[in-house]
């Protein structure tokens, strides 16, 4: 079974940056991508970005288009999500999942990235 | 910019039927679209209950059900239980960059 194990809470200052990996087992990596999806407080799903583990392919969302970095190491199965210039508006919970045929299944527990001064 | 357009909140008695839609703000919601169905309880990641419009993972209750109907995607829930209290979110592909998006979420109380 698919697992998706992702770091630690974050908490940053505005204007700073933040790296989210998720660490991934249990399938084949290169099989599959995986997506980034974030959460704020009392909110929805918002989707951020995206890579193929294949290839390295990556989406982004429009909004992330300047701030975002998505990045793979096919030699431990993790994959990273790096936001740069950050402010109140990013704190959120960040999760990972895995993103293959147009099925997102498996999601990492989550990280907590808190921005405040 | 695609918007994706959910029921805000809904409410149903224990073992009766409810409908949670899902538009999208450009038209029709097709097979194209990927639809996929999420549920989140309150402190947990979300978990996925069905893809492409209709197909279930193994993991689905027999009671959760997936649809297309009148240009949106649908997901039915019968016979419904106390624990499936929760949110539920709706993803479509939209191509491009915009690769996925997600609907506002429909809170659904049991009650």
């Amino acid at each position: 079974q698919a697992q998706l194990v992702q770091s630690g809470a974050e908490v940053k200052k505005p204007g700073a940056s933040v790296k989210v990996s998720c660490k991934t087992s249990g399938y084949v990596f290169t099989n599959y991508g995986v997506s980034w999806v974030r959460q704020a407080p009392g909110q929805g799903l918002e989707w951020i970005g995206w890579i193929a583990a294949s290839n390295g392919h990556r989406d982004y969302g429009p909004t992330f288009q300047d701030r975002l970095t998505v990045t793979m190491d096919t030699s431990t199965n993790t994959v990273y999500m790096e936001l740069t210039s950050l402010t109140s508006d990013d704190t959120a919970i960040y999760f990972c999942v895995r993103d293959f045929d147009y099925r997102p299944d498996y999601w990492g527990q989550g990280t907590p990235v808190t921005v405040a001064s | 910019q695609t918007v994706v357009t959910q029921e805000p909140s809904l409410t149903v008695s224990p073992g009766g039927t409810v409908t949670l839609t899902c538009a999208s703000s450009t038209g029709a919601v097709t097979s194209a679209h990927y639809p996929n169905w999420f549920q989140q309880k309150p402190g947990q990641e979300p978990r996925a209950l069905i893809h492409s419009a209709s197909i279930k993972y193994s993991w689905t209750p027999a009671r959760f059900s997936g649809s297309l109907r009148g240009g949106r995607a649908v997901l039915t829930l019968s016979g419904v239980r106390p624990e499936d209290e929760a949110d539920f979110y709706c993803l479509l592909y939209c191509g491009g960059p915009q690769h996925w998006v997600f609907g506002g979420g429909t809170k659904l109380t049991v009650l």
